[in-house]
């Protein structure tokens, strides 16, 4: 069975542009959740997305978004880039969604460096 | 606020070597308890999932424990090797309320030497 692909794998943008990320889930998983992680604040949650709509979302800017699709690939998005952006990006899918008792599986991630 | 902590931040230990990594959590309401491990640049690989129901769960060289009334958890490596190289990270499923995202521990760095 394939793993959680997240496409690119790595960006490299200027200020002011946007984004797009792209995440397939593992085949039959539902649930697919963002997160950024930077070296000084670790793994900070975007957002969780299930059956196509938004579940949780955590404390980042409107700049940040997300959307499902109906076959459970996800894509997040971020508009007027800023240095502070750069970061590892990994999106994670499980088969149910928050509170169930079902494991993350990660993709590698897209590298975003904001120039 | 549920808070996660994991000390100590790196350690460095040689081949063959048991170790004890920990995670601490504020608040005992937590649905499960999760180990993941990240290698440099890549994504996380989910090791042990603890429900809370559970005292320890294994997989290979690899224990995980949980004590909720402490709000600690502890990962044991026996006999590490320098595959087992990699940042430990914990997270902790909340019990409570609608928003029952993870919350994340800052990862323990482990280095084993040949």
């Amino acid at each position: 069975k394939a793993g959680v692909t997240q496409t690119p794998r790595y960006l490299i943008k200027t200020r002011g542009q946007q984004v797009t990320l792209s995440c397939s889930p593992i085949s039959g998983h539902r649930s697919v959740s963002w997160y950024q992680q930077t070296p000084g604040q670790g793994l900070q949650f975007l957002f969780e997305y299930f059956s196509e709509t938004q579940r949780n979302k955590g404390n980042f800017p409107g700049r940040f978004s997300g959307r499902q699709f109906s076959n459970s690939r996800s894509e997040m998005n971020v508009s007027t880039l800023e240095l502070g952006d750069s970061a590892l990006y990994l999106c994670a899918s499980s088969q149910s969604t928050s509170g169930a008792n079902s494991p993350l599986h990660f993709g590698n991630g897209t590298r975003l460096t904001v120039t | 606020k549920q808070e996660v902590t994991q000390i100590p931040a790196a350690l460095s230990v040689p081949e063959g070597e048991n170790l004890v990594l920990n995670c601490s959590f504020t608040d005992s309401a937590i649905y499960n308890l999760q180990w993941f491990r990240q290698d440099p640049g890549k994504g996380l690989t989910s090791l042990l999932l603890i429900q809370s129901s559970q005292r320890e769960q294994t997989s290979g060289r690899l224990n995980a424990s949980l004590d909720k009334s402490s709000g600690r958890s502890t990962l044991y490596i026996a006999a590490s090797q320098p595959g087992d190289s990699a940042t430990y990270l914990c997270a902790v499923r909340p019990r409570a309320g609608n928003n029952r995202k993870l919350i994340w521990g800052l990862g323990t760095s482990l280095a084993v030497n040949p």
